[in-house]
């Protein structure tokens, strides 16, 4: 079973702060890596795709990836209530299916 | 507004009726996705079309019956329906079934009364 892992939270941050949020993955062979946004009843929202080792930024969203570690995560900087949503990670494995396979994902609040 | 266009939005219906979802895209994807989430979970696959041939069944109940009847439609017939699949159905497409991210429709909330 390949798995992906993420804290359900929720994970409260003051506005203007870092949200970091973090996943991790089973399958060493996994090639994809995707963080979506989603807000209360709405679908989720590609915001960031990172495929190799190391960060990559996109405004105030970084992506960062440790293939030998297992993980990656999600750093939102001057974090804004309007970034209060669900953040689900998203990985595609090893195996030749290409299917994600998703994370629970992790509610995030921002506070004013 | 997403590139993905799923209608109707929402969709109330009986489990006798027959009912359609239907998804749309333009960007030249050629393979298409239908997900079911319900609250507070994460999407769950259904099925997956890879140029308009479907390509993974994830052992969907014969009630759902998806369709693919070119490149840029996908629709999801839905009879005899039960109170347990109510819940968000996603259609998603990605440039082919690989390593590129999918794109995900707005969705439509179905509800079994």
């Amino acid at each position: 079973q390949k798995e992906v892992e993420q804290n359900s939270g929720p994970l409260s941050v003051p506005e203007g702060a870092i949200a970091s949020l973090n996943c991790t993955y089973s399958d060493r062979g996994s090639q994809s890596f995707f963080w979506y946004r989603q807000y209360s009843g709405k679908s989720p929202e590609l915001i960031m795709s990172i495929y190799s080792n190391g960060d990559k930024e996109d405004g105030r969203f970084t992506a960062q990836l440790n293939k030998a570690s297992q993980y990656v995560s999600l750093l939102i900087r001057d974090s804004q209530p309007s970034d209060s949503a669900t953040y689900l990670c998203a990985v595609i494995p090893g195996g030749g299916s290409y299917i994600p396979t998703f994370g629970r994902g992790t509610s995030l609040i921002v506070h004013p | 507004d997403t590139e993905v266009t799923q209608t109707p939005k929402h969709l109330v219906m009986g489990m006798t009726n027959k009912k359609s979802l239907k998804c749309e895209q333009h960007m030249g994807h050629r393979a298409m996705y239908w997900y079911k989430q319900k609250a507070k979970k994460p999407p769950e696959l259904m099925f997956v079309y890879s140029y308009e041939k479907l390509s993974i069944n994830e052992s969907v109940p014969s009630r759902f019956s998806p369709e693919c009847p070119n490149s840029s439609l996908l629709n999801l017939h839905l009879h005899a329906l039960q109170p347990e699949d109510s819940a968000l159905y996603l259609c998603a497409s990605s440039q082919n079934q690989g390593v590129q991210p999918q794109h995900f429709g707005d969705g439509t909330r179905l509800s079994i009364l």
